[in-house]
Order: structure tokens, then C-alpha cells, then sequence
């Protein structure tokens, strides 16, 4: 069974510092990596598909690295404003063919202003 | 542009009644995708619709539970002698290439609650 670890479960911060987050994945079943955002009453939203080692991709302040090779990607926010608050979910989509995406629970992040 | 769109938003039926979810995809997306969060637990992959393939049924929780797509569009999920236990938010997701690093477009989501 594929697991999907993230950390921490739930953040609070104050405006305008900066926060990271991790998610923990197999490295042995491992084909992309996705994260995504989750407002309450909306839909969760794609931030980033990532496949490679080391890649690092970046989105206004929100920023992520993949580290696959030890099972790990992480997921930064500089300078958080309170419309950051939201639930960041991260997925893995295995190799083996048509897989769904196997997510985790989510870091659930609160910006105080 | 129009995204996945799901009806009805919010559902509250009681135990033993049989409930029927709505999703819209986006046009020309092949695949569609079932989620469903119960509290505090993640996003379950529920069924998945790839063009005209067999559907993954893998992640159904028992066999009151189904889902079709029709004409390679909207689908249905249909859940029978509904229980407490599925009360959840159930989400869909399309996507325009099944597998791969492909983006999923979320719906806003169906809260469903069995009381």
C-alpha cells in the first residue's frame, strides 16, 4: 500500500512570516508528485506536477522542491497573507500505468493576520 | 472557461434512502476521477473513468456504492441504503490524459450527510 505522509497536520502563522511543509512519499513508487491547494467552500486547486530529482518549481511566493531519490518534496510559502490559509494536499501517482493519485491529509495552514 | 461543475452542493438524506451525485467534466477531458473526504481522513480514491476503458472500481468501499460515465461526459454516483459512514465531502476531478504528470481539475465538491 501506497502511503502518503504530511506534515505537519495543522500550522498556524502569523502574516508575513515564512512556512514549509513536507510530504513523504515511497521512493521505490514514485512517478510525479502533485500538490495542491484546498480553500474551504471551494475547489482543490493544482499548485505544482513534479517529476523530476531535484527539480524546483515556483508559483508567486508558494515554492516547491522534490527530492526523490529519499522520498520527500517540500512545500514553502514566503511572507504568508491570510488568503494563503487553506488546506495543502500532496498526491503521488505511481508508475505502474493508469493509477489513480494517492494523496495525503493534508498540512491545514492559518494565516493570522 | 467552464470547469468541473458537481450537483447538488450539499446533500443531507437519511439512513437507508439511495442518493445520486452529479458531475459535469471539462469538455474533452478522458478521465474522470471519484474522490470522497470523510473527517479528518484524506482524499480516498473512490472509481476512475479513462475514454472507453473498464472503469478502476478498485477503490469503491463496498457494493453499494457505483458510478457511470455516460457518452464520455457527465457521470453519476450513485450510493444504495445510504449509512452514517458515508457522510463525506465527495469531490470530481477530471483530466485530460489519464496517467502521467497530468494535471486533475477539481469540482467544488457534494457534502453529504446521512443522518
Amino acid at each position: 500500500i501506497l502511503n502518503v505522509e504530511q506534515s505537519p497536520q495543522s500550522l498556524h502563522v502569523q502574516e508575513g512570516d515564512s512556512t514549509n511543509f513536507t510530504c513523504s512519499f515511497p521512493s521505490s513508487n514514485f512517478y510525479a508528485l502533485h500538490w495542491y491547494r484546498w480553500e474551504t467552500a471551494k475547489s482543490p486547486e493544482a499548485l505544482f506536477v513534479m517529476t523530476l530529482n531535484g527539480d524546483e518549481k515556483k508559483k508567486g511566493r508558494i515554492s516547491a522542491t522534490l527530492n526523490t531519490k529519499e522520498g520527500y518534496s517540500y512545500l514553502y510559502i514566503k511572507g504568508s497573507q491570510p488568503e494563503d490559509s487553506a488546506t495543502y494536499l500532496c498526491a503521488i501517482k505511481p508508475p505502474r500505468g493508469n493509477t489513480p493519485l494517492v494523496f495525503g491529509k493534508g498540512t491545514r495552514l492559518s494565516v493570522i493576520a | 472557461g467552464a470547469g468541473v461543475s458537481q450537483s447538488p452542493s450539499n446533500k443531507v438524506t437519511e439512513k437507508g434512502k439511495d442518493v445520486e451525485l452529479r458531475c459535469d467534466p471539462i469538455s474533452g477531458h478522458t478521465a474522470l476521477y471519484w474522490y470522497r473526504q470523510s473527517l479528518g481522513q484524506g482524499l480516498e480514491f473512490l472509481i476512475y473513468f479513462q475514454g472507453n476503458s473498464a472503469p478502476d472500481k478498485s477503490g469503491l468501499p463496498s457494493d453499494r456504492f457505483s458510478a457511470e460515465r455516460t457518452g464520455g461526459s457527465v457521470s453519476t454516483l450513485t450510493i444504495q441504503r445510504t449509512q452514517q459512514e458515508d457522510s463525506a465531502v465527495y469531490l470530481c476531478a477530471s483530466s485530460s490524459l489519464a496517467g502521467g504528470p497530468t494535471k486533475q481539475y477539481f469540482g467544488p465538491g457534494t457534502r453529504l450527510t446521512v443522518t
